[in-house]
């Protein structure tokens, strides 16, 4: 079984609207982040949330961690529809050097 | 452009060809990646390696042979490979091995026939 879920897996939205999506975790984590695909392309990192954060803020986006329920979400706000993407939450185990899990992600599609 | 570069953007192979995948990192990191995506499954980590010394091998096949010349170059050689192998493969580079705020390629798109 996979360290991180993201939820949901799809999501449309208008622009203008906020989306929200959620990642669940399994086990104790050092850090937990989110990164951002346009298809067919490679991954742009976009937060860096640790494990002794509760919430980040970077520019239109805002992480939440919630060790205590291992989830986090990320809340990208005012959205645009150069935001459409896939959506990926990565966490390292804590104890395992170099290991980044990903989950399978959120596709995001932001209609004009 | 994130200062990883990867060489060839597509790839079409037959299972018996010998290819090898490039990459180049300009950012002065220390730790290089090799993951694979498939449709509809999580990236799976292939090799990761630390001022060129292989840290971690993913319980990969030996038909995937990886080579970090350098702390800037990466390659992944590809010999006697199946159709399932068939995937996006990315390189990632970050500033030390601990894997925090990875930079990604723009990857090699395979195709096995």
């Amino acid at each position: 079984s996979q360290q991180g879920e993201e939820d949901p897996q799809a999501l449309s939205i208008q622009e203008g609207e906020n989306a929200t999506m959620n990642c669940s975790y399994k086990t104790s984590i050092n850090n937990l982040q989110w990164y951002r695909q346009n298809s067919g392309r490679g991954l742009v990192h976009l937060i860096l949330i640790r494990s002794n954060e509760r919430e980040k803020h970077s520019g239109r986006l805002r992480v939440t961690l919630d060790t205590s329920k291992k989830s986090s979400s990320l809340l990208i706000t005012a959205s645009r529809a150069a935001d459409t993407a896939s959506y990926f939450c990565a966490t390292d185990i804590r104890g395992s050097n170099y290991k980044l899990t990903f989950g399978k992600g959120t596709l995001l599609t932001v209609n004009p | 452009e994130t200062g990883v570069t990867q060489t060839p953007r597509h790839l079409v192979m037959g299972m018996t060809n010998k290819k090898s995948l490039k990459c180049e990192q300009h950012l002065g990191h220390n730790a290089m990646y090799w993951y694979k995506q498939s449709a509809k499954k999580p990236l799976e980590l292939m090799f990761v390696y630390s001022l060129e010394e292989r840290v971690e091998n993913n319980s990969v096949p030996s038909r995937f042979s990886p080579e970090c010349p350098n702390s800037s170059h990466l390659f992944l050689h590809l010999h006697t490979l199946q159709p399932e192998d068939s995937a996006l493969y990315l390189c990632a580079s970050s500033e030390n091995s601990g894997a925090e705020k990875l930079f990604f390629g723009s990857g090699t798109q395979l195709s096995v026939l």
